[in-house]
């Protein structure tokens, strides 16, 4: 079965500084890839996708990110954090050709942004 | 496009009672989703539907869960017999089969079980 790994539980920077958050998949295939972010009390709004081709994805607010599939990794990352990126950020993968639809999650990295 | 829709918000029932929560997906996706998510954790699948038919369904669905949908639009989540480890987030989603399934979410109904 597929899985999502999202080592940091919650990461403090300073607004303006850089991001990186790290998103690791386990999955036989090149699945499609997502991040989603998630304000209190809030739905998930999408971020960016990867389904093929360009391994360096961009998407709303500045955020982007990479596949590297020697890694399994799909990290996101934004150059210069603005206070209102805070909020709980979560990667999700889609087995592909499976016959299966649904995503499988991280358990999420909240972002604390210090002004 | 209005995007995907819950209601209502925020359920607050006592234990054992019955509660049912309804999703209006993105109108022309003919694909809908319901996951559960608990605190601190991300969002976990519960359920598919394709049109009226539902396709998959998690283990987590337990028998007193039901899901329909009935007429290939909106979707209904139903739980019977509340217990306190039914408190949750309920997520629905949507997305279209063309779109390389892309599931866009809504804003969640918050059940709290007492």
């Amino acid at each position: 079965a597929q899985s999502v790994t999202q080592p940091d539980i919650h990461i403090t920077v300073s607004e303006g500084a850089s991001l990186e958050l790290r998103c690791n998949y386990s999955y036989g295939a090149t699945p499609y890839l997502f991040w989603y972010v998630q304000s209190p009390g809030q739905g998930l709004q999408l971020l960016l996708k990867y389904f093929s081709g360009d391994t360096l994805v961009q998407g709303i607010k500045g955020f982007e990110a990479e596949f590297k599939r020697s890694q399994s990794s799909f990290n996101l990352r934004k150059p210069s954090v603005h206070w209102s990126d805070a909020a709980e950020y979560f990667c999700a993968v889609h087995r592909t050709g499976a016959g299966s639809y649904q995503l499988t999650f991280g358990k999420g990295t909240k972002l604390s942004v210090i002004p | 496009d209005t995007g995907v829709s819950q209601d209502p918000r925020h359920k607050i029932t006592k234990r054992g009672q019955n509660v049912t929560f309804r999703c209006d997906p993105i109108s022309e996706h003919n694909r809908l989703y319901w996951y559960r998510q608990t605190l601190g954790q991300g969002p976990e699948f519960l359920t598919y539907f394709q049109n009226e038919a539902q396709l998959e369904k998690s283990r987590l669905l337990s028998d007193r869960f039901s899901a329909e949908r009935p007429k290939g639009s909106f979707s209904t989540l139903e739980i019977q017999r509340t217990e306190q480890g039914d408190s949750a987030m309920y997520l629905c989603a949507s997305s279209l089969a063309t779109s390389g399934e892309t599931q866009y979410f809504g804003p969640g109904t918050r059940l709290l079980v007492l």
